[in-house]
């Protein structure tokens, strides 16, 4: 079967930096997405890796390991609005998304 | 905004009503999908239209059935619904091409409560 596995919730302070990881089992590999959904609103979207390694995009940086079914989401200098749901999705084979049930961020003062 | 759109935003049917969904993409995309997203579950594909044709169903109930007049626009008509079907559901749009996993734009979803 195909799995999306990510941690249900997290916590973190304001200003700090969080990692939030996403494991994959899937039926072949066609790229890995993170979006960001608000309470009540779209999943946006964030990042997309294809090749191994880390993609820097402001604030958030997205990190891809193919042999290991694994990829991160590094969030630094956390803000308020960053308290949010995150979703990890994988492309399969046939280019299907494959989506994980979210990890919801939450920010502290 | 993503350039895409849904309406109604919030709807309450009984299991005997029939009511439809609408989704509109401003994005040009080629392909539309109905998405459900049940409180801590993964994003449930339900159908995906491409160049307007429905390539996918994932063997979603009948009472569940979508069209896709146009490239843009996207249904989703329901009748006899259950209520476990109570969930948020997405449209999302997006330009296929080959060789690559397409990045999908979601419109904010209809939150629909079954009574």
């Amino acid at each position: 079967g195909q799995n999306i596995d990510q941690p249900t919730e997290m916590t973190a302070t304001e200003g700090a930096i969080v990692q939030i990881n996403c494991t994959y089992q899937t039926s072949g590999f066609n790229g890995l997405f993170w979006y960001q959904q608000h309470a009540g609103e779209a999943p946006t979207f964030l990042s997309y890796n294809v090749l191994d390694g880390l993609e820097e995009k402001g604030r958030f940086s997205s990190f891809l390991s193919r042999s290991k079914g694994y990829s991160y989401l590094l969030l630094k200098e956390l803000q308020m609005k960053d308290s949010a749901s995150y979703l990890c999705a994988v492309g399969d084979s046939n280019y299907q998304l494959i989506w994980g049930a979210g990890t919801k961020l939450i920010i502290k003062p | 905004e993503t350039g895409v759109t849904q309406t109604p935003r919030h709807l309450v049917m009984g299991m005997t009503n029939k009511k439809s969904l609408k989704c509109e993409q401003h994005l040009g995309h080629n392909a539309m999908y109905w998405y459900k997203q049940s409180a801590k579950k993964p994003l449930e594909l339900m159908f995906v239209y491409n160049f307007k044709e429905q390539t996918e169903n994932n063997s979603v109930p009948s009472r569940f059935s979508p069209e896709c007049p146009n490239s843009s626009h996207l249904f989703l008509h329901l009748h006899t619904l259950q209520p476990e079907d109570s969930a948020l559901y997405l449209c999302a749009s997006s330009q296929v091409e080959r060789g690559a996993s397409d990045t999908q734009y979601f419109g904010p979803g209809t939150r629909l409560t079954v009574l």
